[in-house]
């Protein structure tokens, strides 16, 4: 099976600032990447879907980026609500694995 | 507005049976997905298991953790789908969210609705 690793596991951050969170897939995966976002006792959101696609109510500071086996999460100015734990996952072949997570703290 | 609304959780000992439930609406379950996704307290989130319409005709796929234990199913008369887990073990106690995928062949799946979650404890 593909596995999926972020990095880091958690970065602390300020508001207004730029944050990259990184997605590598141990297998190349074209563009078949969602990005999710999830706060504390919350059910995830859709963020990004297929790398790139913001999904329809999300902020444009949120940006995906990449193809095959690396793939960027970039939030450009970064806001209070943004502070909270992102995923990536792999949408095609099964199983649809997610990456450990990448918790965003207040510096 | 689609809405999917997890139930059937609780306290369970190692080795017996829980079934969660899922009822959704707001759209045509009858033509859709739906996915189970789990998280254990503390931690990241990890793919369950995905149920395809009825349309195609193809088994439930489920991640190696569960398969062989865990099966997927719906009722599409009441738009209901359903996690049967069997042969319960410690490492099962998570929060269980059901999820309603979109699919497109140009971006594979992506879970745009998700319900509230409910937890599973497996303890003696």
């Amino acid at each position: 099976d593909i596995q999926m690793t972020q990095s880091p596991s958690s970065l602390s951050a300020s508001v207004g600032d730029r944050v990259t969170i990184i997605c590598r897939a141990s297998q190349n995966i074209n563009n078949y990447l969602n990005w999710y976002q999830q706060k504390p006792g919350k059910a995830p959101k859709l963020l990004i879907y297929g790398t790139s696609n913001l999904q329809s109510g999300v902020p444009s500071r949120f940006r995906g980026s990449g193809s095959g086996t690396d793939f960027t999460l970039t939030i450009s100015g970064l806001q209070p609500e943004d502070f909270a734990t992102y995923f990536c996952q792999k949408s095609y072949s099964f199983p649809l694995t997610f990456g450990g997570g990448t918790k965003v703290e207040i510096k | 507005e689609v809405q999917l609304v997890e139930s059937g959780g609780g306290l369970v000992q190692p080795g017996r049976s829980l079934r969660l439930s899922c009822l959704t609406s707001g759209f045509t379950f009858a033509d859709n997905s739906l996915s189970w996704v789990r998280q254990a307290p503390g931690k990241g989130l990890e793919w369950v298991g995905l149920i395809r319409s009825n349309i195609y005709g193809e088994a439930p796929k489920y991640a190696a953790s569960v398969k062989g234990r865990f099966t997927i199913s719906r009722d599409d008369s009441k738009s209901i789908a359903y996690l049967q887990m069997n042969s319960l073990k410690t490492e099962d106690t998570a929060v269980y969210f059901c999820a309603k995928p979109s699919y497109d062949y140009l971006t594979g799946y992506f879970h745009d609705y998700w319900g509230q979650g409910v937890l599973v404890t497996v303890s003696s």
